[in-house]
């Protein structure tokens, strides 16, 4: 059981460029979610699904695009790198189900755009 | 719009001492709160949680206060030890997985 991973650990784009940045969890939840975090600050919800197949809006998701074709995948893709999205981040997948909850969080992907 | 916030951005304590790290909230229909702690150079991991229908709520060394009249809620660590050192966030869980971070603030242990 490995939890929630996330390829690559760093990765540096030159402006301009796209790129995919891999999530997996073998939990078989069904919410994943991607953040970003800036120095200093909290995490910004990009965006989230709720199921295969289900993709919706966070608070910061214009540049990103999603989408989930499995229960286990969610990745993230950058369409056109600015430095504006140099940043860290992280995926995070969590069940729907009643009781005890928690979300758990991949160990990050740290982005610098020059 | 809707916003969790923390009070101090930093905290340092002795060790030993107990800790306490508050947080506000502005939206008096949030439900669901989870404490969170990072440490350097890796991802969020969930400390604690409290629902609206409870006042309180303990784990291991542990405590979260809520304040629905005042929209605030506290996180409490007994015998704070040099491993609490990190950035502490409290954050709004809502439906679909999805979570509404404070700033956080950062506890540092002395010695």
């Amino acid at each position: 059981n490995a939890g929630v991973t996330q390829t690559p650990k760093f990765q540096v784009l030159k402006t301009g460029q796209s790129m995919t940045l891999q999530c997996a969890q073998d939990m078989n939840h069904e919410y994943m979610s991607w953040y970003r975090q800036d120095p200093g600050m909290g995490l910004r919800l990009i965006h989230y699904s709720v199921g295969a197949g289900i993709t919706d809006q966070g608070e910061v998701p214009n540049g990103y695009n999603v989408s989930r074709s499995t229960t286990e995948d969610f990745p993230l893709r950058l369409l056109s790198a600015a430095p504006s999205q140099t940043s860290v981040y992280f995926c995070a997948s969590s069940s729907s189900g009643t009781g005890d909850y928690e979300q758990y969080f991949g160990p990050g992907t740290r982005l610098t755009v020059t | 719009g809707e916003s969790v916030g923390l009070h101090l951005p930093t905290l340092s304590v002795q060790e030993g001492d107990n800790s306490i790290i508050n947080c506000a909230y502005s939206n008096s229909a949030s439900d669901y709160f989870i404490w969170y702690k990072q440490e350097s150079g890796k991802g969020p991991q969930f400390i604690i949680d409290i629902r609206s229908n409870m006042d309180k709520r303990q784990g291991q060394r542990v405590t979260v206060l809520l304040n629905k009249t005042v929209k605030h809620l506290s996180l409490q660590i007994a015998a704070t030890q040099p491993g609490d050192s990190a950035v502490y966030f409290c954050a709004e869980n809502k439906w679909g997985g999805k979570l509404i971070f404070g700033q956080g603030t950062e506890l540092s242990v002395k010695p």
